[in-house]
């Protein structure tokens, strides 16, 4: 079964800085990976995605994502915060080729807090 | 495209009381999601269709609740009777085909059990 594991509940960064979200995945099979944002009372939005393609991924809103297979991981980054990026974070994994294709699982989330 | 369409959008009801979600999908989707958000558990896959069939619904955490879909462009849930620990957000989401993950949610009902 696959798996991802958000380092962080909270992150606080200031108007302008670098914004570093981590995740790290487990998957028996070469993983998809995604990256959701969800904004206060809404549902959730897809920011990116990573299909066995190019490993830097670019999404939107400035937001990028680099795959390292040696890591496990797919951290999340933009190079300049801003106000309007507060919000929560979720890095999610699906395994395509079993059962479980269309499963997501989802890590738990990352609140993001900008400062002015 | 008018998105995911949940409905209602907030739910209040009494311990025992019967509650019904709805959802409407993408048209064209083939594929529907029902999740639960608490602060407890995060996110949870509850049960998803195929082509209006459901193909796994081992999220779902009881008896007492369900899941239909009875065409293309709806499917509810219902809980019957809710406790007051089922309050939470439940959303709906739906892809297209091999859409790998990228799932389209709706905004989420926020259930309150009381």
């Amino acid at each position: 079964a696959q798996s991802v594991t958000q380092l962080g509940s909270h992150v606080s960064v200031s108007e302008g800085a670098l914004v570093l979200l981590r995740c790290n995945y487990s998957s028996s099979v070469p993983p998809y990976l995604f990256w959701y944002v969800q904004y206060p009372n809404q549902g959730l939005q897809l920011l990116l995605k990573y299909t066995s393609a190019a490993t830097l991924v670019k999404g939107i809103n400035g937001f990028e994502a680099e795959f390292k297979k040696s890591e496990t991981s797919f951290h999340l980054t933009k190079p300049s915060a801003h106000m309007s990026d507060a919000a929560e974070y979720f890095c999610a994994v699906s395994a395509p080729g079993g059962s479980n294709d269309y499963k997501l699982s989802f890590g738990a989330g990352t609140t993001v807090t900008v400062r002015a | 495209d008018a998105g995911v369409i949940q409905s209602p959008r907030h739910e209040v009801t009494e311990m025992g009381q019967e509650v019904t979600l709805r959802c409407k999908p993408i048209s064209g989707h083939d594929y529907l999601f029902w999740y639960r958000q608490t602060m407890m558990r995060g996110l949870e896959l509850l049960i998803y269709f195929n082509n209006n069939v459901p193909i796994d619904d081992s999220g779902m955490p009881e008896d007492r609740f369900s899941a239909k879909m009875p065409n293309a462009s709806f499917s509810t849930l219902k809980i019957q009777p809710s406790e007051p620990r089922d309050s939470a957000v439940y959303f709906c989401a739906s892809s297209l085909g091999q859409g790998w993950g990228e799932q389209y949610f709706g905004p989420g009902t926020r259930l309150t059990v009381t």
